[in-house]
């Protein structure tokens, strides 16, 4: 069965300053991995997406990720925050042939000034 | 093109009624999908569609049922509404052979008391 697990509830994060969430996976073959953003009071918006090919993938509003098979790990970054990156981030993984998708529990960011 | 919409936006139930959530999406999507968030836990996957007239349970059904008469509409019904049903309800669609990447509506903020 495949998991996904986000170590850090809550980070805080001078606006400005550079930003990891960190996500890692359970499956035995090759995962879908995904990053989404949810702004208070609103819906899950996809940031970026990972299937296969370049283990670096861009993302809207300046976000990357970095697929590392050998720590199973999908961890997402940004070079500079801003505030309006205030947000809940889910890390989610499929697989093929599985038409469901598992998410973690969610990291919420704070962006202080 | 509207993406996934959600009715209502907020509602208050007493103990022991019924209501549906109304879930539609525009972009002829095989899959549709229906998960609840609470605080700190994620999406929880209530049921899941994979065409017109094919439903399944997801992890947590227990209370809810779910019809699809067409593709574009994946409605949710609460029946005897309990307080522990008190959430936070998310309906996503996905087109196959995208790794299921999944579209999100807008939720509906469900209070039962």
């Amino acid at each position: 069965a495949q998991s996904v697990t986000q170590p850090d509830i809550h980070i805080t994060v001078s606006e400005g300053a550079s930003l990891e969430l960190r996500c890692n996976y359970s499956y035995g073959a090759t995962p879908y991995l995904f990053w989404y953003v949810q702004s208070p009071g609103q819906g899950l918006q996809l940031l970026l997406k990972y299937f296969s090919g370049d283990t670096l993938v861009q993302g809207i509003k300046g976000f990357e990720a970095e697929f590392k098979r050998s720590q199973s790990s999908f961890n997402l970054r940004k070079p500079s925050v801003h505030w309006s990156d205030a947000a809940e981030y889910f890390c989610a993984v499929g697989s093929f042939g599985n038409e469901k998708l598992t998410f973690g529990t969610g990291t919420r960011l704070t962006i202080i000034p | 093109n509207a993406g996934v919409t959600q009715t209502p936006k907020f509602r208050i139930l007493k103990i022991g009624q019924s209501m549906t959530l109304q879930c539609t999406q525009d972009m002829n999507h095989n899959y549709m999908y229906w998960y609840r968030q609470d605080p700190g836990m994620g999406l929880k996957l209530i049921y899941y569609s994979v065409g017109a007239g094919i439903t399944d349970k997801g992890e947590v059904p227990n209370g809810y049922n779910v019809s699809r008469s067409t593709t574009e509409d994946f409605p949710l019904r609460l029946e005897l509404a309990a307080p522990s049903q008190t959430s936070v309800y998310f309906c996503a669609s996905s087109p196959p052979g995208q790794g299921y990447e999944q579209y999100f509506g807008p939720g509906t903020r469900l209070t039962v008391t």
